[in-house]
């Protein structure tokens, strides 16, 4: 098992341009969720797929995010025009149960 | 609304122990839980609970009350490798997402 799996590990993109995060969740785990953590604002929850439907995306600014789960074997958080705000580690996890995530080692976003 | 409240670090020596207070609120609490995150890595979980009282899992112990909005994480037996920081998240009956905490920095010295 090797656990939640995230590309790339790092992403460097210039103000303006377009992002697209990974994420291959653990086999058989039917929820993904996608969070965002900084140090200033913390964990915070942008959106959930479970059997790869969208189920909650409260957490998502409702501009230039967009998540897609195509197949239960991979998710991608798009971010379109990228401004240094959006800056932060993007952490994926998935779940079999309600109550226990395992988060994948996340994407460390940097927008210049 | 939501939140989630921690206390910013907590020190403490090799052999005793640590406890991580948390305090939350929320409209429709449906579950805590506590994560550890170690600099540079991703958040590993410890433990949940949703009904009032201790939890007791060896290393880590949990408790709480959901009456005031309360739980702690009680680390035993401090090890040098526990140093990290501990995260409070929260679930609510209208959200499937975690509402975290900021985490405690826990520094265990010899």
């Amino acid at each position: 098992n090797a656990g939640v799996i995230q590309t790339p590990r790092h992403k460097v993109t210039g103000k303006g341009q377009e992002a697209t995060l990974w994420c291959e969740p653990i086999s058989g785990h039917s929820a993904v969720f996608w969070y965002r953590q900084t140090i200033v604002q913390g964990l915070e929850f942008l959106t959930y797929f479970r059997n790869q439907a969208p189920i909650d995306d409260s957490g998502m600014p409702k501009e230039r995010f967009s998540a897609q789960m195509p197949n239960q074997s991979h998710s991608t958080l798009k971010i379109q025009s990228t401004q240094p705000q959006d800056s932060a580690v993007y952490l994926c996890a998935s779940s079999s149960s309600s109550y226990e995530q395992y988060f994948g080692p996340g994407t460390r976003l940097t927008v210049l | 609304g939501q939140g989630v409240e921690q206390p910013d670090n907590l020190m403490s020596v090799e052999g005793t122990f640590a406890r991580v207070n948390c305090t939350y609120s929320t409209s429709g609490f449906n579950g805590l839980s506590w994560y550890q995150q170690r600099e540079g890595h991703a958040p590993v979980f410890l433990s949940y609970v949703v009904l009032d009282g201790l939890k007791d899992s060896g290393h880590f112990s949990t408790f709480l009350s959901r009456s005031n909005g309360y739980s702690y994480l009680l680390l035993t037996e401090l090890q040098i490798k526990d140093s990290a920081s501990y995260l409070c998240a929260v679930r609510d009956q209208s959200a499937q997402g975690l509402t975290f905490g900021l985490g405690t920095r826990v520094s265990v010295f010899p």
